[in-house]
């Protein structure tokens, strides 16, 4: 069936440097790639997105990067700040008669140090 | 305010006794689903439905309930509660019309089964 795989399941990164999280899909059929963050005591919230037909996507200090033939997505996080702490999550969509399936991954939790 | 709203948040209660878990939104979206989030797990769909009295099934249904007699609501039950169902529990709703759409979540439901 679907899976997405995502890693690191943990990334430490110092205050103002940059983060960088790797999914992979298996189903190539997918065409919406969407990325979640959940901070403690919240539910998800999207905070980028990418659909098939499209490479790169940035907004401000958040970009996401897809390479359907290698069916490999990242997130980017540049100029890292403490506020950016939180899990993160990948998803990939299928739109199958109406019905769009997401599959998310395990999760990433990024700390970032002072 | 656009929002998904869960209720209890917290909740404990013993093996076999029946809740439910309610979910409401206010943004008129057809689709519907819940989630539980366990440690290394991600986040699992339970169940989903995609319009008023049309449910389905999700990853890990086993041991849960749900309906959808309205559109805004949707309730998840839990007719004997089992330790393993201990778990972080979210309501999702996102407007299925287009293709890859974003998902709102809830605050979740932090549940313990003793």
């Amino acid at each position: 069936g679907e899976n997405v795989e995502q890693h690191p399941s943990t990334l430490s990164v110092q205050e103002g440097d940059s983060a960088v999280i790797k999914c992979t899909y298996s189903d190539s059929a997918s065409n919406y790639f969407p990325w979640y963050k959940q901070e403690l005591g919240k539910g998800p919230q999207l905070i980028i997105d990418i659909r098939s037909n499209v490479g790169e996507k940035k907004d401000q200090r958040i970009a996401v990067t897809l390479n359907k033939t290698a069916k490999h997505f990242s997130l980017h996080i540049t100029e890292t700040q403490p506020e950016d702490s939180a899990v993160y999550f990948c998803a990939a969509s299928i739109w199958v008669n109406r019905d769009d399936k997401i599959i998310f991954g395990k999760g990433t939790r990024l700390h970032i140090l002072p | 305010e656009a929002q998904v709203t869960q209720n209890p948040r917290y909740l404990i209660t013993v093996t076999g006794k029946k809740l439910t878990v309610t979910c409401s939104q206010n943004m008129n979206h057809e689709y519907m689903s819940w989630y539980r989030q366990d440690p290394g797990l991600g986040l699992r769909q339970i169940y989903y439905s995609m319009n008023v009295e049309v449910t389905d099934k999700g990853d890990v249904p086993e041991g849960y309930k749900v309906s959808r007699k309205e559109k805004r609501n949707f309730p998840l039950i839990l007719e004997s509660p089992s330790p393993n169902q201990t778990s972080l529990y979210f309501c999702a709703s996102s407007d299925r019309q287009s293709r890859g759409t974003e998902a709102f979540f809830g605050q979740g439901t932090r549940l313990t089964v003793v």
